[in-house]
């Protein structure tokens, strides 16, 4: 199985800061990765797929890169809204795995 | 409008069978592949099943292999995910999750979720 390992787990940030999540692969993946925002009560949000490919309606705040085995989410202001808990999930075989998350949280 | 609306969670004993299913709306079911993820209490997402959009492949985490068998019925939009002899640890809410295409692609929507609870 390929695993999935985010960093860092918890990351404090304030109104306004970029901020970068790093989603390594324990195998190559190729671009096969998206990207999910998720807030408390509610289902994950679909932000990115094909690594860098931006889900329809997401705000162009956010943008993903990356190829092979290690990828980056990265969000270019961060907002109110923004304050969630962000997975990263590979989809280049089966089981498809997802990493531990990360929560991005108010400084 | 996309709409996945899942049902059939509940409270079940440790060894016992609970069928969910997800009833899609707003788009061509066949044309898509459709996932099962789930969620326990406080932690991060897990994927369970997915099964092709003609229902001719399936696939299953290590964590539900023959206990858990998904299927679909593309003449009535809906997906089902049977769970048998169940475990206090698949106690979760399960969301099932649309695929962008008909087979090997991310997911673009999900429905609210369903809370299974497994205890005595």
């Amino acid at each position: 199985d390929i695993q999935m390992t985010q960093s860092p787990s918890t990351l404090s940030a304030s109104i306004g800061d970029r901020v970068t999540i790093t989603c390594r692969a324990s195998q190559s993946i190729s671009s096969w990765l998206a990207w999910y925002q998720q807030k408390p009560g509610k289902a994950p949000k679909v932000l990115i797929y094909k690594a860098s490919s931006l889900e329809s309606g997401v705000s162009s705040r956010f943008s993903g890169s990356g190829s092979g085995t290690e990828f980056t989410l990265a969000i270019s202001s961060l907002q109110p809204d923004d304050f969630a808990t962000y997975y990263c999930q590979q989809y280049d075989s089966h089981p498809r795995t997802f990493g531990q998350g990360t929560k991005v949280e108010i400084k | 409008e996309v709409q996945l609306v899942e049902s059939g969670g509940g409270l079940v004993q440790p060894g016992g069978s609970l069928r969910l299913s997800c009833e899609a709306s707003g788009f061509t079911f066949s044309s898509h592949e459709m996932n099962w993820v789930r969620q326990a209490p406080g932690k991060g997402l897990e994927w369970v099943s997915d099964i092709s959009g003609i229902g001719d492949t399936v696939y299953y985490a290590d964590s539900v292999k023959g206990r858990f068998t998904i299927s679909r019925d593309n003449a009535k939009n809906s997906l089902y995910l049977q769970m048998n002899s169940l475990r206090a640890e698949d106690t979760a809410v399960y969301y099932c999750a649309r695929g962008k295409y008909a087979s090997g692609s991310s997911t673009d929507y999900w429905g609210q979720g369903t809370l299974v609870t497994v205890s005595s």
